[in-house]
Parts: C-alpha cells; structure tokens; sequence
C-alpha cells in the first residue's frame, strides 16, 4: 500500500524567507502523480503545485516549487519569498497510476511565516 | 472559473439521526470523491464514484455511509445513523483524468459535520 510522510509537523520562516517543507512516499508503481495541497484556516483544501512522476523536470508555480527526486522518493517543496498569507497547513499528497485517481495524503506540515 | 461547491457548509445533529451532505461538481468531471478530516488530523479517502457507481472506497465507508447521483449534477453523501466520531470536516472532490493531461482533484469548501 501505498504512504505518504510527512515528517515536520510545525515548521516558522520568517516574511521574504525561503522555507523547505519535506514529504517522502512509498509505492511500487512507476506512473503516479504528486501534489502539495495548502490548507488555511478557513479549511478549503487549495492545490498548490502537481508533478507527474514520469516527468524530470521539477514543477514550479510562481514562488512554489519542487524538489522531486523519482530515486529517493522524495518530494519536497519549496517556498521562496515567503507571505504572511502563506501561513496554512500543507499537505502533500500521492495518486496513483489505478482506476480510481484517490489521493493519499500525508499528515500535514503547519507553516507559520512571521513578520 | 468553475468550482466544487458543497452545502451545508455546517450541519449540526443529534446522534442517531440522518445526515445528506451535498456536493455540486464540475460539469464536466467524471470522477467523484468524497473525503473526511477529522479536527487536527489528515485528510482521509472515503469513496470515489465513477459512471454512476462506486469505484473504491476505503475501510472507514461501511454500511452507514452510501453515495448517490441523483440526478445530472449533484453528488451526495449520506449518513444513516450518525456517531459522536463522525464529527469531521467532509470534502468532495471532482476530477476529470486523462492520461497525459490533467489528473487534478478539485475541492470543495467543505461541510463541517458536528454531531451531538
């Protein structure tokens, strides 16, 4: 079956930092899909950032991106210029390659970016 | 830009009674999903529906829980007999996966359940 882990539970960067936040998974599959989802506190479960893993190349969006190691079952993401609006639970997240295209998700990371 | 929308966005009720959690999808999106989160802890999958019929679900969809598309555009959970530990944060999801293309799950705001 397949994990996700997340082994940071709080993570603190300062405003305009950078700030890594760390995910490794397990699975035996070769074709899946890797997300890093925000959640703030109102709840709602936005998508940050997406990486096929049949893809090399890292994904970025805008000040999000990953450090997607295929090998290592690693994927970490990185915020650079860190808001104080990106303060929120991130969650990364693993699908398949099967059928039904569920998400497993990781326990989360709690971001605080201070002023 | 289109989105998932859920109703109620909370629902309080007495344990024992019947709860309809109710979703609206994108138009056109072909997989349904609901998930739960219960307060402090990780997203959890429930169920996931295809062509008018569950595809998967995992252990926490026992007989208490049931899916429904009732007519073209909404997508239900419903709760028979509710429990104190039902008390979550329940997401639906829709997707639209082609291979290649776009396998991105989008959520709803969520319907926070509270039962008593």
């Amino acid at each position: 079956a397949q994990t996700v882990t997340q082994s940071q539970p709080e993570m603190s960067v300062q405003e305009a930092e950078t700030v890594t936040l760390s995910c490794t998974y397990d699975t035996s599959e070769n074709n899946y899909y890797l997300f890093w989802y925000k959640q703030p506190p109102s709840r709602q479960m936005i998508l940050v950032i997406r990486q096929e893993a049949y893809k090399q190349q890292n994904a970025t969006e805008n000040r999000f991106s990953v450090n997607f190691q295929k090998a290592a079952k690693s994927f970490s993401l990185k915020i650079s210029d860190s808001q104080l609006g990106d303060t929120a639970m991130y969650f990364c997240a693993f699908e398949g390659g099967g059928a039904t295209n569920k998400l497993i998700f990781g326990t989360g990371t709690l971001l605080a970016v201070q002023p | 830009e289109p989105e998932v929308t859920q109703t109620p966005s909370h629902q309080v009720t007495q344990m024992g009674q019947e709860v309809i959690l109710r979703c609206v999808p994108i138009s056109n999106h072909l997989y349904f999903y609901w998930y739960r989160q219960i307060l402090g802890q990780k997203v959890e999958f429930l169920v996931s529906f295809y062509n008018n019929e569950i595809s998967e679900k995992s252990e926490i969809f026992d007989d208490q829980f049931s899916v429904e598309r009732p007519d073209g555009s909404n997508f239900t959970l419903k709760i028979r007999s509710t429990k104190l530990e039902d008390s979550a944060m329940y997401f639906c999801a829709s997707s639209d996966p082609h291979v290649g293309v776009n396998t991105e799950a989008f959520f709803g705001q969520g319907t926070r359940l509270t039962v008593v």
